[in-house]
């Protein structure tokens, strides 16, 4: 079956550095990759939708300079908080359709990076 | 716009009992997809199933079962005999086709139930 590969898996990290979180789809190809983030005990928000070749679209409420993605290739989307705060402390997890996915293909979703910042 | 409601924050059942998942759902759109993810503690999703709006039968695998009724924006999840392994959060999720309300393909998901299932 379809494989989503994230790492790290878990990520500690000072107040003000910076956390990249790579995505990649194993054994398919992927243009188009959802990052999503989830607070303890709550559900899953979508940050921004990563397309291959393009720019990144932002969910309303969240600072694209912060959290800048890059989709270089069909099979890797990354995730880097810049300036981290302890507040970006969260559980990040990507997902990616495959290529002739249509609306109704289920995500695949990575196993999910725990950052903590301190 | 577009929500999932799932109204029970957290079930507890003991081991060989049924259990019922809520999810309700809002759409203006008349084709759209829903999901059921489970959410294990280690933290990954795991794909349970999908349905499409033009397919109301219900769907047994195993011992789980959803129930899809579009007259009452409804798609439950039952697991029978449940047991210790099912202890998981489960997330009801809703993909529509228009691009309002959120990024094409999107899945728009509830809040969760945490179902544990004690010994």
């Amino acid at each position: 079956g379809a494989v989503v590969s994230q790492h790290p898996s878990r990520v500690i990290c000072k107040s003000g550095t910076s956390v990249k979180i790579e995505c990649r789809s194993l054994d398919f190809q992927a243009t188009t990759m959802f990052w999503y983030r989830q607070f303890p005990k709550q559900s899953l928000m979508l940050m921004a939708t990563s397309n291959e070749g393009s720019k990144a679209t932002y969910e309303q409420g969240v600072e694209k300079d912060k959290f800048l993605i890059n989709h270089a290739s069909l099979t890797l989307s990354t995730l880097t908080v810049t300036s981290a705060h302890p507040e970006d402390s969260s559980f990040y997890i990507c997902s990616a359709k495959e290529l002739q996915g249509n609306r109704g293909s289920p995500l695949h979703f990575g196993n999910g990076t725990r950052l903590t910042v301190t | 716009a577009q929500k999932v409601t799932q109204a029970q924050t957290e079930i507890s059942v003991v081991e060989k009992e049924d259990v019922t998942l809520d999810c309700v759902y809002e759409t203006r759109d008349t084709t759209y997809y829903l999901f059921w993810y489970k959410q294990p503690p280690s933290g990954e999703l795991v794909f349970l199933i999908r349905r499409n709006s033009f397919d109301e039968q219900n769907e047994i695998s195993g011992r789980y079962s959803w129930n899809f009724q579009k007259s009452t924006s409804s798609f439950n999840f039952t697991i029978t005999a449940s047991q210790v392994v099912d202890s998981a959060v489960y997330f009801c999720a809703l993909s529509v086709l228009s691009n309002y309300g959120g990024s094409q393909g999107n899945l728009i998901f509830g809040k969760g139930t945490k179902l544990s299932v004690k010994p």
